[in-house]
């Protein structure tokens, strides 16, 4: 049981836009930073998103970040076949005083 | 660029402890402004934070609840690497283990990622 929530499968078709959540409470997501991370099958995580919208240098612009209250939004435009991975979220719990992570969200580009 | 190389066995028998190193090029595990942290995902556990090492004028560790008493990360200044001790390891702690650096709530750079059987 992940503390953050996203759906377990999103998809769209090539060139199109998708959306993933992710939810969370008062003591993670509403007051840290949220990351968002894209993973290959067979590889480590990478890092999309930090600080709830920045891109580290050599990520697309297709890539975007947002977050309102205690939930975040990963957007991608310009769906491509490449994109077809798992993505997470990920903050900083305070009440905790540990990273948490969501469970993950497979997107599939039909 | 920082690069993060992982070290260690594949196999570790239930009850003994499980001990990794990440070796770090391009930073210094004594960075003021870095944060060197252990990762572990399996499928039912997912992505979970284990713990952490830093430098901030004296050295720090934070871990994880979940495996508070059972965990040690170190600091190898020497050899500009940190490691990670989990005692007691059962079934349940086998996974592919992550060192990574980030400040707790992202994690910009990643190890290649070691894949850990515990063995009953």
């Amino acid at each position: 049981q992940s503390v953050l929530t996203q759906p377990p499968s999103v998809s769209a078709a090539p060139g199109q836009r998708v959306t993933i959540s992710c939810s969370g409470s008062s003591s993670n997501i509403g007051n840290n930073y949220v990351s968002w991370y894209q993973q290959l099958p067979g590889t480590a995580p990478k890092l999309l998103i930090y600080e709830n919208n920045k891109r580290p240098s050599g990520i697309p612009d297709r890539f975007s970040g947002s977050k309102s209250g205690t939930s975040a939004t990963l957007g991608i435009t310009g769906l491509q076949t490449g994109d077809e991975a798992d993505y997470y979220c990920g903050t900083w719990d305070s009440s905790l005083s540990a990273g948490v992570f969501g469970g993950g969200t497979k997107l599939t580009v039909l | 660029q920082v690069q993060l190389q992982q070290s260690g066995p594949g196999l570790v028998k239930a009850s003994q402890t499980l001990s990794l190193t990440c070796g770090i090029s391009g930073d210094s595990v004594s960075s003021k402004s870095a944060a060197w942290n252990w990762i572990r995902q399996s499928p039912s556990r997912g992505l979970e934070w284990l713990g952490r090492t830093y430098y901030r004028s004296k050295w720090y560790q934070d871990y994880a609840v979940s495996v508070k008493s059972r965990i040690t990360i170190n600091p190898d200044t020497s050899k500009n690497q940190f490691s990670l001790q989990l005692n007691s390891v059962t079934p349940e702690d086998t996974a592919v283990y992550y060192c990574t650096s980030g400040g707790g709530d992202s994690f910009d750079i990643w190890g290649q990622g070691t894949m850990v059987t515990v063995s009953s």
